[in-house]
């Protein structure tokens, strides 16, 4: 099956380390997309890329900085973790437009890491 | 004002009634909704699309869209337990070209 997989599946790690989140997809997608999800606040966008040569800031994109391998790949980094970062962070992916009308916008979420920072 | 906005609930509903969750957003061109299930500690599930006003059905699911009113609703009918969770509407801004979600409606049936 198509799938979006993200590695690992819960981290804690120790304030000013600096720890990478992986996202791979076997979906055939364009655009891939960086989430954190904390209570009360639902999912904000870290950062964005629509293809390989791509990458754009989402609303909350301090204190992060992400790297687009290759098509299927997307990767987070949090160069010096700190305990507001603790929350549950979701990779997701949407087609490009290719004539496809709007559904291009759906956009299909990873299973998560859920990365605490004492 | 939020972009997106959602009632946060809980809403509690007995099996097999009608559970209502409802939706506003700001932007007025806004041209593409979504709602997406999210169970505890897992991932988001997009459950429905709309791109038209009026209604779309989906099984037990009935999306409703009123841009006039800029308001997006879920009808989930013969609720069951297993429908328990967080419901999170999603719009598509035209500014930005992203999803902007809401923080969720959580949603309790009681069977």
């Amino acid at each position: 099956d198509a799938d979006v997989t993200q590695t690992p599946r819960n981290r804690i790690t120790k304030t000013g380390k600096r720890i990478m989140l992986e996202c791979s997809q076997t979906k055939g997608h364009d655009r891939m997309y960086w989430y954190r999800q904390d209570p009360g606040l639902g999912l904000r966008l870290i950062y964005y890329s629509f293809d390989v040569k791509d990458i754009n800031k989402g609303e909350i994109s301090d204190g992060y900085s992400v790297s687009r391998q290759a098509q299927a790949k997307f990767s987070l980094s949090l160069e010096s973790a700190i305990p507001n970062q603790t929350a549950l962070y979701f990779c997701a992916t949407s087609d490009s437009p290719r004539d496809r009308g709007p559904l291009y916008n759906e956009q299909f979420f990873g299973p998560g890491t859920r990365l605490t920072v004492l | 004002q939020k972009e997106v906005e959602q009632n946060s609930g809980p809403l509690s509903v007995p099996e097999g009634a009608i559970a209502s969750l409802n939706c506003t957003y700001s932007d007025r061109v806004s041209q593409s909704f979504f709602w997406y299930r999210q169970y505890s500690g897992k991932s988001p599930e997009l459950i429905m699309s709309i791109y038209s006003n009026g209604d779309k059905e989906d099984g037990r699911f009935t999306a409703q869209l009123n841009k006039a009113s800029q308001y997006v609703s879920l009808l989930i009918r013969d609720s069951q337990p297993s429908d328990s969770a967080t419901y999170l509407c999603a719009v598509r801004m035209e500014y930005g070209n992203k999803l902007v979600f809401g923080a969720g409606t959580i949603l309790r049936v009681k069977s």
